[in-house]
């Protein structure tokens, strides 16, 4: 079985500075997605990023980008230039190929944007 | 586009009644959706997948005859907690993939049900 673990229940920062959010998983596989998705106060889930496991390139989606560390199974968000509605929960998840798109999340990080 | 709604948003109910969730694609088909039960400040947990026309798969732990999942047409699913206790109050996700688009990958989430049992 996979696990996505969360080592930060909570982070802040300051608006417009940058912060990295780590999660790290635990799997057999070797191919597999990653995402990062957002839960705002609203809780309506919103995917922020994907990576696919076989691609060496780092995603990235404007402000939002990963360190992807396949041999260190570790799955780094970084935000840059941090803005108030970034405050949400922040979720980790794994997906593995032809698993029926099946996903595992990690706990969780609350970022908090402070102004 | 891609949009999928959950009614109600809100139910309150009083324990030993029965409670119905529905999950719908708004502009696409979804031959599959999935349930997820989320605790205060907690992480989303699977609870079964649904695929049109078949039975659901439930995740070890979950009581499917207590979580009853119908997936009757590619744009319904719908979740029954039968004989709701206070301990099944929660928030309820339902995601589901959309079928013309081949992205195994990608999963668009409903906007949850709160679920309170007195």
């Amino acid at each position: 079985a996979q696990t996505v673990t969360q080592s930060q229940p909570e982070m802040s920062v300051q608006e417009a500075e940058t912060v990295t959010l780590s999660c790290t998983y635990d799997t057999s596989e070797n191919n597999y997605y990653l995402f990062w998705y957002k839960q705002p106060p609203s809780r309506q889930m919103i995917l922020v990023i994907r990576q696919e496991a076989y691609k060496q390139q780092n995603a990235t989606e404007n402000r939002f980008s990963v360190n992807f560390q396949k041999a260190a199974k570790s799955f780094s968000l970084k935000i840059s230039d941090s803005q108030l509605g970034d405050t949400a929960m922040y979720f980790c998840a794994f997906m593995k190929r032809g698993s029926g798109s099946r996903l595992t999340f990690g706990e969780g990080t609350q970022l908090t944007v402070n102004p | 586009g891609a949009v999928v709604s959950q009614h109600p948003s809100r139910v309150i109910c009083k324990s030993g009644t029965s409670v119905k969730i529905e999950c719908r694609s708004l502009d696409f088909q979804a031959t599959t959706m999935f349930w997820y039960r989320q605790f205060p400040k907690k992480s989303l947990m699977l609870m079964a997948t649904s695929n049109e026309g078949s039975k659901a798969t439930y995740e070890q732990g979950v009581e499917k005859d207590k979580f009853l999942i119908n997936h009757a047409s590619l744009t319904l699913s719908t979740l029954t907690v039968t004989s709701a206790h206070p301990e099944d109050s929660s928030f309820y996700i339902c995601s589901a993939r959309d079928r013309a688009s081949g992205r195994v990958d990608t999963q668009y989430f409903g906007p949850g049900t709160r679920l309170t049992v007195l």
